[in-house]
This record gives C-alpha cells, sequence and structure tokens, in this order.
C-alpha cells in the first residue's frame, strides 16, 4: 500500500491542451518531489517543495505543496508530446521518499 | 559525469531460478538505494545502504531477497528463488547524502520477467 494516491491514473490529451495531476495522502510530508520517468528510463526529479503553501513554476509547470503538506498538485499548460512520461510525486518522511501510485500521461500531437 | 550505472538492463528467468542484479552508483555518492517498480507505479524501497551499512531493509523480502554493498560503493541484489510475482523493474538510486538533504539519482533499471 502506498502512502500517496495519485489521480488521474491514466491521462491522455491534445497537445496545447491544460492539465493537473493531483497527489493526495493523509500523512504530513517533510517535503515532496516531483518526478517525470520515460520508458526505460529511471525517473528524474522535476522539483522539490518543502513549505506548506509553496508554489513553484518550471517553464509551463507549476508545482503546488498543500498548506497542511499532505498533498499536492502538478499544473501543465499548453501540454506538449515531449511532456508524454510517467509523473511521480513522492513525499520524504524521516529519510525515506515515499512514492506516489503514478500518473500516466500521453500528449497527443 | 557518468550516471548510475545498472546491469543487466533485460532478464529473462523461469521461475525458481536465481537472478543478481548489479548497481554502480554516481562516483561519490554515499547512500545507495534499491527499488521495485511494477508496470505504471511507482517506485517501492527494498532497502537503503549509507555506506557500506544496510539502514533499511525492512520492505526486503528477506526469505528470498538478499543485497549487498561491499566496499560502499558498488551494490548487488539477489532473488533465490524468483517467483512469478518477482517480474519488475528493479531501480537502483544513489544519493550524495541522506534523501531528505541530497538529491536521488535513479539507474535505468533491469527489467526482470518470470516465465
Amino acid at each position: 500500500t502506498q502512502l500517496l494516491e495519485q489521480s488521474p491514473q491514466f491521462l491522455s490529451i491534445q497537445e496545447g491542451e491544460n492539465l493537473t495531476v493531483y497527489c493526495n495522502s493523509s500523512s504530513v510530508f517533510s517535503s515532496l518531489q516531483w518526478y517525470r520517468q520515460e520508458p526505460g528510463e529511471g525517473p528524474v526529479l522535476l522539483v522539490t517543495v518543502v513549505t506548506g503553501g509553496e508554489v513553484k513554476k518550471l517553464k509551463r509547470l507549476t508545482f503546488q505543496f498543500g498548506d497542511a503538506r499532505k498533498d499536492s498538485s502538478l499544473h501543465i499548460t499548453a501540454a506538449q508530446p515531449g511532456d508524454t512520461g510517467l509523473y511521480l510525486c513522492a513525499g520524504l518522511i524521516g529519510n525515506q521518499f515515499y512514492f506516489g501510485t503514478g500518473t500516466s500521461l500521453t500528449v497527443i500531437p | 559525469e557518468a550516471g548510475v550505472v545498472q546491469s543487466p538492463r533485460y532478464k529473462i528467468i523461469e521461475k525458481k531460478q536465481p537472478v543478481a542484479f548489479w548497481c554502480n552508483p554516481i562516483s561519490g555518492h554515499n547512500t545507495l538505494y534499491w527499488y521495485l517498480q511494477n508496470l505504471g507505479q511507482g517506485p517501492e524501497l527494498l532497502i537503503r545502504y549509507e555506506n557500506e551499512e544496510a539502514v533499511d531493509d525492512s520492505q526486503l523480502p528477506k526469505d528470498r531477497f538478499s543485497a549487498e554493498r561491499l566496499k560502499g560503493v558498488d551494490s548487488t541484489l539477489k532473488i533465490q528463488p524468483a517467483e512469478l510475482g518477482d517480474s519488475a523493474v528493479y531501480l537502483c538510486a544513489s544519493s550524495l547524502g541522506l534523501a531528505g538533504a541530497d538529491t536521488q539519482y535513479f539507474g535505468p533499471g533491469t527489467r526482470l520477467t518470470v516465465l
């Protein structure tokens, strides 16, 4: 059983559309990370958020950490085919990151 | 700088056979992790090493899984005997220090298929 539930599990959208991925838990995390994983590769870190309510932007990606540090969201504006991949959130408790259930995104040209 | 290296990339074995995976972390990284990842799911930690010491192996099924990190550098994860349910991707990651303080860098993984 994974501590973090992500929704949706699968998402298929047209190029240029916007989307939001959610990462929810009943646990409180010291920090939360978002990764993107492409087929045949390991996850690659996109961002780390530490403070409740924190918002970080990375080009067309906006990450938000919930005020209570139990949840997070990832918003992508004007999605591109290069955004296709498995998006994973991971929350830190102690010295261990617990990964979410994953959201598989496909952006159709 | 070279990333985390894993071998083999793919392995197909029959059930009840043994199998071993090898990981070489980024040079100078003291912390090494082994994760199991099922298709489309998030990785789950199997074991974490700080240097050569296994500091968290609570999720490692010790009846059939074993790991070692001799000299605190590269590491080997072994399954003996393998079961059908062990089919998954086994990821290795490393970080300079503790997970909370330093970024984890992942290798490409070893995809295991047990027939």
